[in-house]
């Protein structure tokens, strides 16, 4: 089985601040992490994904994530976030002999200016 | 289009009603997921379409959902006998070439609320 965790219900952060969202899974197998982005009214989009090789993944819209297998983790970071981040995060974990995409809870995140 | 598109955007039924959802996948994407996300949680998986091969409908949550992608484009979420439980938005999406390292392209849901 496969699942993914993340700690944080709501992140607020000023604008020109560092972002970051937390997130842990579990997988029987090697894991294929993600994330995406939902904004209002509107479907997920794509961030980034960690498929295998160089532990830190870059994205879209200034986004990075880094992979962690000791600790199981895999979560979102922005050098200095923008009051159009802010949105809901989720992110997702397929295991190597599974279709499915599970996703956490997701993270709203507030970008105050 | 260019991308995912699902229809009608809100549906209101009525507690016993019959509804079908429809979902347009990317042209040529042979991916097929149908996702429902209910209220302040994520989506979570209903079933999944390769071509018009239902691969995987475990997370159907009973009986009364069925979906179908007879051609391997188009594809049908059907819920019979509408339960309140039912009202959430159910999210379709779609890869290309059905690789797990695929990234999925989502539409923007059809957001069914059940009365």
């Amino acid at each position: 089985a496969q699942s993914v965790a993340q700690p944080e219900d709501q992140v607020n952060v000023a604008e020109g601040n560092p972002l970051t969202v937390k997130c842990t899974y579990s997988v029987s197998g090697n894991p294929y992490l993600f994330w995406y982005v939902q904004y209002p009214n509107r479907g997920l989009q794509f961030l980034l994904k960690y498929i295998t090789g160089d532990n830190l993944v870059k994205g879209s819209y200034g986004f990075e994530a880094e992979f962690n297998k000791s600790q199981t983790s895999f979560h979102l970071k922005k050098p200095s976030a923008l009051v159009s981040d802010s949105a809901l995060y989720f992110c997702a974990v397929r295991d190597l002999n599974d279709y499915k995409l599970s996703f956490g809870a997701g993270t709203t995140v507030t970008v105050r200016a | 289009g260019a991308g995912v598109s699902q229809s009608p955007r809100y549906k209101v039924a009525k507690r016993g009603q019959d509804v079908a959802l429809r979902c347009d996948p990317i042209s040529g994407h042979v991916s097929l997921f149908w996702y429902q996300q209910a209220l302040g949680q994520g989506p979570e998986f209903l079933t999944y379409f390769q071509n018009e091969a239902q691969l995987d409908k475990s997370g159907l949550p009973s009986d009364r959902f069925f979906a179908e992608r007879p051609e391997g484009s188009v594809s049908t979420l059907k819920i019979q006998r509408t339960q309140q439980e039912d009202s959430a938005v159910y999210l379709c999406a779609s890869s290309l070439e059905g690789t797990r390292g695929e990234k999925l392209f989502f539409g923007s849901g059809t957001q069914l609320s059940v009365l």
